[in-house]
C-alpha cells in the first residue's frame, strides 16, 4: 500500500529535550515535506526536499532542521524544542513540486 | 496581502444543499490548482487538480479557476453528511511549493 509513515503520532515532551520525528514514503518520491498546521493559521511549511541531499527552507524554519540522506526517509529534528513548537506536523511526498501531494497521518507534538 | 485568501467558516448547511468554498490569491504565475480535503484527525487528501483556468467535474464535485479574477472555486453538489471535512486550496507557479489556503472547516447537517 502506497503510504507516508510517520512516527511517533503522539508524543508530550520538555523544553529543550532533543527530538526527531521521522518520515518514511514508499512512492519513490523524489520530492518531501514538513507541515505544521496550527489552529487558525493553516499548514504552514516548515522545509522542503526536491532530492536526496537537497534541501530548502520553508515558510517557518527556525527551530527545525531535516536532513535527506536516503530517498524514502525525511526525518523532522527539533534541537531544542520550546512550547511554541506544540503543534500538529505533517510530513506529504509527491513525485514533483507541483504533483499531488500524499500526507501521513500527522504527529501531535506538545512541548511542556 | 497574503497569497491566498480562504474563508476559514465554519459553513454549516443541510444535507442536499450545493455548496461553494472559494479562494483568492494575487500571484499572477500561479498555474496548478488543488482543492484538498481534510477529516478529522487525518492528513489532508486531495480532492480536485486543475492546470490552468477552466472546469473540472469529478462526480458531485467541480473545480472552477478564474485567472483574470484570480479566483478559484469548488463547487460541492448533493452535499452528504460524509462530506463534513476542512477544505483547502492549494496553488503553485509550478517551480516553488504549493502555497496552501488556511482552510475552510464544511458541516453537512442530515
Amino acid at each position: 500500500e502506497a503510504q507516508v509513515t510517520q512516527n511517533p503520532r503522539y508524543l508530550i515532551t520538555v523544553t529543550g529535550k532533543k527530538l526527531t520525528v521521522t518520515c518514511s514514503q514508499n512512492m519513490n518520491h523524489e520530492y518531501m515535506s514538513w507541515y505544521r498546521q496550527d489552529p487558525g493559521l493553516g499548514l504552514r511549511q516548515i522545509y522542503y526536499s526536491m532530492n536526496v541531499e537537497v534541501t530548502d527552507k520553508g515558510d517557518v524554519p527556525e527551530g527545525y532542521k531535516v536532513s535527506r540522506k536516503e530517498k524514502r526517509n525525511f526525518p523532522l529534528i527539533l534541537e531544542s524544542p520550546s512550547p511554541n513548537q506544540t503543534s500538529l506536523y505533517f510530513c506529504a511526498s509527491s513525485w514533483v513540486i507541483t504533483g499531488e501531494l500524499f500526507f501521513g497521518e500527522g504527529s501531535r507534538l506538545t512541548v511542556l | 496581502q497574503k497569497e491566498v485568501e480562504q474563508d476559514p467558516g465554519p459553513l454549516s448547511v443541510p444535507e442536499g444543499a450545493i455548496v461553494s468554498l472559494n479562494c483568492t490569491y494575487s500571484n499572477s504565475a500561479f498555474q496548478y490548482f488543488m482543492w484538498y480535503r481534510q477529516y478529522s484527525r487525518k492528513g489532508p487528501e486531495l480532492l480536485m487538480y486543475t492546470y490552468s483556468s477552466g472546469n473540472k467535474e469529478d462526480g458531485r464535485f467541480t473545480a472552477q479557476v478564474d485567472k483574470s479574477s484570480k479566483y478559484i472555486s469548488l463547487f460541492i453538489r448533493d452535499s452528504q453528511p460524509s462530506d463534513s471535512a476542512t477544505y483547502l486550496c492549494a496553488m503553485s507557479d509550478g517551480n516553488t511549493p504549493l502555497v496552501f489556503g488556511k482552510g475552510t472547516r464544511l458541516s453537512v447537517i442530515a
